[in-house]
């Protein structure tokens, strides 16, 4: 079965600053991997999604990830964080060829300082 | 196009009451996900339906929780003599054939 490692619970961010937010997973093949965001009160919003082909996937709202096999990691980054990024992200895997569930991981807490 | 909606955004049960939680998809989405949210942790997946069928319940509690999503109407998750425990957010997502979920708002359960 597969599982995620998200190991930073809070990163807290000046605005104007980079953000990398990070995502370890376990899977024996190539996963189906996401980022999520939550806003408070809210349900989830895909932000980006890889699946096969281009290790450097880009999202919405300024967003990108990128796909390392050999580490196991898909670290969400964004070069400029604005206020409105605080929220709570979420690093997602799926099992590939299966049934699309994703398991979650239990997410980051980005809070952004003015 | 009205993305995934469901009903209530909050309910409120007493202990030994029951609690439905209803999800209507996507227009043209035929698959429905339920999801449970404990505070300050990540989605766990409950069960997985199409029209009139369970695929997946393996994430659901073996007694007092059941889902249906039938030919017409939402999807329905229901919750038999609620505890304390239960407290949690419910989301639901729809897809169309293994493919992107897009998830509901969510209902927020408080069990006083």
């Amino acid at each position: 079965a597969q599982s995620v490692t998200q190991p930073d619970i809070h990163i807290t961010v000046s605005e104007g600053a980079s953000l990398e937010l990070r995502c370890n997973y376990s899977y024996g093949a190539t996963p189906y991997l996401f980022w999520y965001v939550q806003s408070p009160g809210q349900g989830l919003q895909l932000l980006l999604k890889y699946f096969s082909g281009d290790t450097l996937v880009q999202g919405i709202k300024g967003f990108e990830a990128e796909f390392k096999r050999s580490q196991s990691s898909f670290n969400l980054r964004k070069p400029s964080v604005h206020w409105s990024d605080a929220a709570e992200y979420f690093c997602a895997v799926a099992a590939s060829g299966g049934s699309y569930i994703p398991t979650f991981g239990r997410g980051t807490s980005l809070i952004v300082h003015p | 196009n009205a993305g995934v909606m469901q009903n209530p955004r909050h309910l409120v049960r007493r202990r030994g009451q029951e609690a439905r939680l209803r999800c209507s998809p996507m227009k043209g989405h035929s698959h429905v996900y339920w999801y449970r949210q404990l505070p300050e942790e990540g989605l766990k997946f409950m069960v997985y339906l199409q029209k009139e069928n369970i695929i997946d319940e393996s994430g659901m509690p073996k007694e007092r929780f059941s889902a249906e999503f039938p030919k017409e109407g939402p999807s329905i998750l229901r919750i038999q003599q609620v505890v304390r425990g239960d407290s949690a957010a419910y989301f639901c997502a729809s897809s169309l054939e293994y493919n992107e979920q897009f998830f509901g708002p969510g209902t927020r359960l408080t069990v006083l």
